[in-house]
């Protein structure tokens, strides 16, 4: 069935180290990327999002580039900060369902 | 432009009883979403309402239901509680542009303890 498979954490790096988080995806049609992050106590925030095939999102320093020949949507940042310790959510959704379809999450901690 | 917001932030009940969570969206936003989200799992679709309609249901028993007011803001309530019913409640509200895209901003959640 449609589903998101995200990279299980925790994941813990230190301060200026490279992140890549993965996702892949199974859904029909042509859905919607997304990827939302989740700080302590709080609710979703939206980080970034690609609507087609080689679309690249962007936001913050974090890049996701949708990738249709391998289902993929895979978070990368090149220097990770102390505040970006968070839980990161890969989601997607498609045109007739309307509603995201959640990974179970990433849990990032770092380090200073 | 204030974001989309929840009441109340945090609610404690006891099984059986009963519990509504309220939503309001962004200005100009005619769709509202609910989500659960258990601890340490992804968020879980619930209902989706555009212009008062429901648009969308996910797999909840009827226990739960929901409704949009003419003003977009919506209701969610929850009947007979269970200890499962714990959990943060997630509200969304989005738009449809031309191009039939539509991106969910979420509210910060109420968080449902049932004991």
């Amino acid at each position: 069935g449609d589903s998101v498979t995200q990279m299980e954490g925790p994941v813990t790096l230190s301060e200026e180290a490279f992140l890549t988080i993965n996702c892949t995806y199974t859904a029909t049609g042509y859905p919607s990327l997304f990827w939302y992050v989740q700080y302590p106590g709080e609710g979703l925030q939206l980080l970034l999002k690609a609507t087609k095939a080689d679309d690249k999102g962007s936001n913050k320093g974090f890049e996701a580039t949708y990738r249709k020949e391998t289902t993929s949507f895979h978070l990368e940042k090149g220097s990770v900060q102390v505040s970006d310790s968070a839980v990161y959510f890969c989601a997607w959704v498609s045109g007739s369902a309307r509603q995201l379809t959640f990974g179970s999450g990433t849990q990032l901690t770092v380090l200073p | 432009d204030a974001g989309v917001t929840q009441s109340p932030t945090h609610l404690i009940k006891t099984r059986g009883q009963h519990v509504t969570l309220r939503c309001s969206p962004i200005s100009g936003h005619k769709s509202v979403s609910w989500y659960q989200q258990v601890l340490g799992q992804g968020p879980q679709f619930i209902f989706q309402y555009y212009e008062k309609e429901e648009r969308g249901r996910g797999n909840f028993p009827d226990r739960f239901s929901a409704r949009q007011f003419p003003n977009y803001s919506s209701e969610l309530n929850v009947n007979a509680l269970l200890l499962g019913d714990s959990a943060l409640y997630l509200c969304a509200s989005s738009f449809r542009t031309g191009g039939g895209q539509e991106t969910q901003y979420f509210g910060p959640g109420t968080r449902l303890l049932v004991l």
